[in-house]
C-alpha cells in the first residue's frame, strides 16, 4: 500500500459526459501527479501541482482540468469525454518533507471506460 | 523537450536467465535515476534507484549500472522469475517524463 488513496477504482460512462476522478496524496506530501496510461501504454504526464499550484503541465488536453485543494487532495476534471479518454487514470504523490528523495508513490489508479 | 528513450519494448526470458533494460537520457542536470515496477491493473512502484555519484547499485537480484558519459542506466535482473513478469519504466530525475516501458515476461 502506497498511501495514496484514489476514488472511484472504476467509472463507466457515455461520451460526452464529465467526470471527476479524486486522489488524496501520503500524509505529508506536498506534490501531486496525475497519469494517463491507455491500455497497453506507457504513462502520460498530465499535470502536477505542489501545495495547492500547478507546478507543471504535460501533454493534458483543454478539455482536461486538475486543481490542488488547501487539505492537499486533488481532482482531476474530465469533460466532453471521447472514446479515446479510456484509460487508466494514476495519481501519484511526492515530496514527504525529510526524505531528501522525491519518489513517487504511486495510488491504485482509476479506471475510466467511455462508451 | 527532454527525451527517455528505453529499450527494448519487450522481453522474453527464460526463468533463471538475465533481463536487461536500457534507458536513455538528455538532461546532464538529472541526480537521480530510478525505474519503476509496474504489475497488470497496479500502479508502479519503485523498484531500485540510484544517484549519478555511483556506476553500479545491487539490491538482491537488482542491479542498476550506471554511465554518466553516455548518459545511459540500466536494470539488470539476475536469476529472473515468473513473478517478475511486470512493465519496467525508467524515470530519470522523476521527471514525469517516464519511459514508454519494457514488457518483461519470464517463461517458467
Amino acid at each position: 500500500d502506497s498511501g495514496v488513496t484514489q476514488t472511484p477504482k472504476h467509472l463507466i460512462t457515455a461520451t460526452g459526459q464529465r467526470v471527476t476522478l479524486r486522489c488524496s496524496p501520503r500524509s505529508g506530501d506536498l506534490s501531486v501527479y496525475w497519469y494517463q496510461q491507455s491500455l497497453d501504454q506507457g504513462l502520460q504526464f498530465l499535470i502536477q501541482y505542489y501545495n495547492g499550484e500547478e507546478r507543471a503541465k504535460g501533454n493534458i488536453l483543454e478539455r482536461f482540468s486538475a486543481q490542488q485543494f488547501p487539505d492537499l487532495h486533488s481532482e482531476l476534471n474530465l469533460s466532453s469525454l471521447e472514446l479515446g479518454d479510456s484509460a487508466l487514470y494514476f495519481c501519484a504523490s511526492s515530496g514527504q518533507m525529510g526524505t531528501g528523495r522525491n519518489e513517487q508513490f504511486f495510488g491504485p489508479g482509476t479506471r475510466l471506460t467511455v462508451l | 523537450q527532454q527525451q527517455v528513450k528505453q529499450s527494448p519494448q519487450s522481453l522474453i526470458v527464460q526463468k533463471g536467465g538475465i533481463s536487461i533494460i536500457n534507458c536513455a537520457y538528455e538532461n546532464t542536470a538529472f541526480d537521480y535515476f530510478p525505474w519503476y515496477q509496474q504489475f497488470p491493473g497496479k500502479g508502479p512502484a519503485l523498484l531500485i534507484a540510484i544517484r549519478p555519484d555511483v556506476s553500479e547499485k545491487k539490491e538482491g537480484r537488482f542491479t542498476i549500472s550506471f554511465n554518466k558519459s553516455a548518459k545511459q542506466f540500466s536494470l539488470h535482473i539476475m536469476d529472473s522469475q515468473p513473478g517478475d513478469s511486470a512493465t519496467y519504466f525508467c524515470a530519470p530525475h522523476n521527471d514525469m517524463r517516464f519511459g514508454a516501458g519494457t514488457r518483461l515476461t519470464v517463461k517458467p
